[in-house]
């Protein structure tokens, strides 16, 4: 089917190495938002693209977070010097109409462990 | 931040047994969401809820969003080995054009 996908769906990183995290959103999808879930717990919001406009990045836990969107379709969530609590599922997500972003449908996720 | 509560943590039912699980915030939301997150995938919307006292029914699932617009519960009716996941709930505001999710009730079912 034509959902969303993410990839790698896992990666393993050694402490301090950098890691850049693939989304397709579904074809024509206008918003596309990143989510890191921690083991046990529930999405928590990153950042949020409406095209290739970074509209809100509040929940970028500190500047080595850094996503884009250059073509308003495929994004990437890059860590840099990635730390032991970066390790999480990091979920994308993408909705069709920007006024109604709360029917989001979510990719996979990709797993990401720091050693 | 806004934080939401849901409980219980946890739940082990027989099949065909109902299942009632809830959420509270501290804050106000204009809609509740309730989604499903199975093994190794996002989670899935089931439910969205867009007005204060609002009952919807999707299935054998039933969601209703309370009056003051804090809180809002999720039912299942004879539930079967399937609805096994962790369910989510989610609050969304337009204004901040982002959901604040709970997190989790586990749901087990045994045959």
């Amino acid at each position: 089917g034509a959902g969303v996908s993410q990839s790698p769906r896992y990666k393993v990183a050694k402490r301090g190495q950098d890691v850049a995290l693939r989304c397709d959103p579904i074809s024509g999808h206008v918003s596309l938002f990143w989510y890191q879930q921690a083991l046990g717990q529930g999405p928590e919001f990153l950042t949020y693209f409406q095209n290739e406009a970074q509209l809100d990045k509040s929940g970028l836990p500190s500047d080595r977070f850094f996503a884009e969107r250059p073509e308003g379709s495929v994004s990437t969530l890059k860590i840099q010097r990635t730390q032991q609590e970066d390790s999480a599922v990091y979920l994308c997500a993408s909705s069709l109409d920007g006024r109604a972003t709360y029917e989001q449908y979510f990719g996979p996720g990709t797993r990401l462990t720091v050693t | 931040g806004q934080q939401l509560n849901q409980s219980p943590q946890s739940m082990f039912i027989q099949e065909g047994e109902d299942v009632s699980m809830n959420c509270t915030s501290s804050s106000i939301f204009n809609t509740w969401l309730w989604y499903k997150q199975d093994p190794g995938e996002g989670p899935v919307l089931l439910i969205a809820l867009y007005k204060a006292g609002e009952l919807t029914s999707n299935g054998r699932l039933t969601a209703q969003f309370g009056i003051t617009r804090k809180d809002s519960f999720l039912n299942i009716s004879a539930s079967i080995p399937s609805d096994v996941g962790i369910y989510f709930c989610a609050g969304y505001n337009t204004n901040a054009g982002k959901s604040t999710f709970g997190d989790g009730t586990t749901l087990t079912v045994k045959p």
